[in-house]
């Protein structure tokens, strides 16, 4: 199994407040990203990194900002949270070689924004 | 602009059951799909994949073909066991931004 770690697994958070999700991996691989995963959406993704500090916006980056500062850690900050923003958040590795391009993910973080 | 559309769910299916889960896609060029599939509690992963047309994607019994005249990639499975349940997402890949674009998926329970 790819090693993708994210924290913490499950948060419960009150609407305007700040909250990090943090992606961990130990694969060097050069390409991260954030998905969130709703009933009836499948997964979207959010943002996404394709080195230290270089990242570019999804299909649903509204609301949310990243950071990559290593090559190891993508952080997810949402900067006030809404209510929907309520979902499983997936981080995604990618070596991103035209032989190696597919995805590894993390175990998901369940977040609940009351 | 790329889509995947998968077959609605949920599913439910006998053991031993055909299992097909329909995927079309939506792309410029010539994508790579994929399949992946969720079990509970946990995250994707990759069950088999096709980078090109009439490929065929097979792994633990289930196959895809890369069928770009009808842009289709379907997933197959001869005899299901109850250890198949799970959702499944199909998936494309472009190499334009190297960005994959998922289904909603579709959610499968088998029953003994």
């Amino acid at each position: 199994d790819a090693g993708i770690t994210q924290s913490p697994r499950h948060k419960v958070t009150e609407t305007g407040t700040p909250v990090t999700l943090r992606c961990h991996q130990t694969e060097n691989h050069r390409y991260m990203y954030w998905y969130r995963q709703d009933p009836g959406h499948g997964l979207r993704l959010i943002h996404y990194s394709y080195g230290v500090k270089d990242t570019d916006k999804g299909e649903v980056s509204d609301g949310y900002s990243v950071s990559r500062s290593k090559t190891e850690d993508f952080l997810l900050t949402l900067e006030s949270a809404t209510s929907s923003q309520t979902s499983v958040y997936f981080c995604a590795i990618s070596d991103g070689g035209l032989s190696s391009y597919e995805q590894y993910f993390g175990p998901g973080t369940r977040l609940t924004v009351t | 602009g790329n889509s995947v559309t998968q077959m609605e769910g949920p599913v439910t299916l006998s053991e031993e059951a055909f299992l097909t889960i329909n995927c079309t896609y939506t792309a410029t060029g010539y994508p790579s799909l994929f399949w992946y599939v969720q079990y509970p509690g946990e995250g994707l992963q990759l069950l088999l994949k096709a980078t090109k047309a009439d490929d065929k994607g097979s792994n633990k019994g289930f196959e895809a073909t890369y069928r770009k005249e009808t842009t289709s990639f379907h997933l197959e499975k001869g005899s299901v066991q109850v250890s198949d349940s799970a959702v499944y997402f199909c998936a494309l890949w472009r190499n334009t931004g190297n960005q994959f674009y998922f289904g909603t998926g579709t959610s499968l329970t088998v029953i003994p």
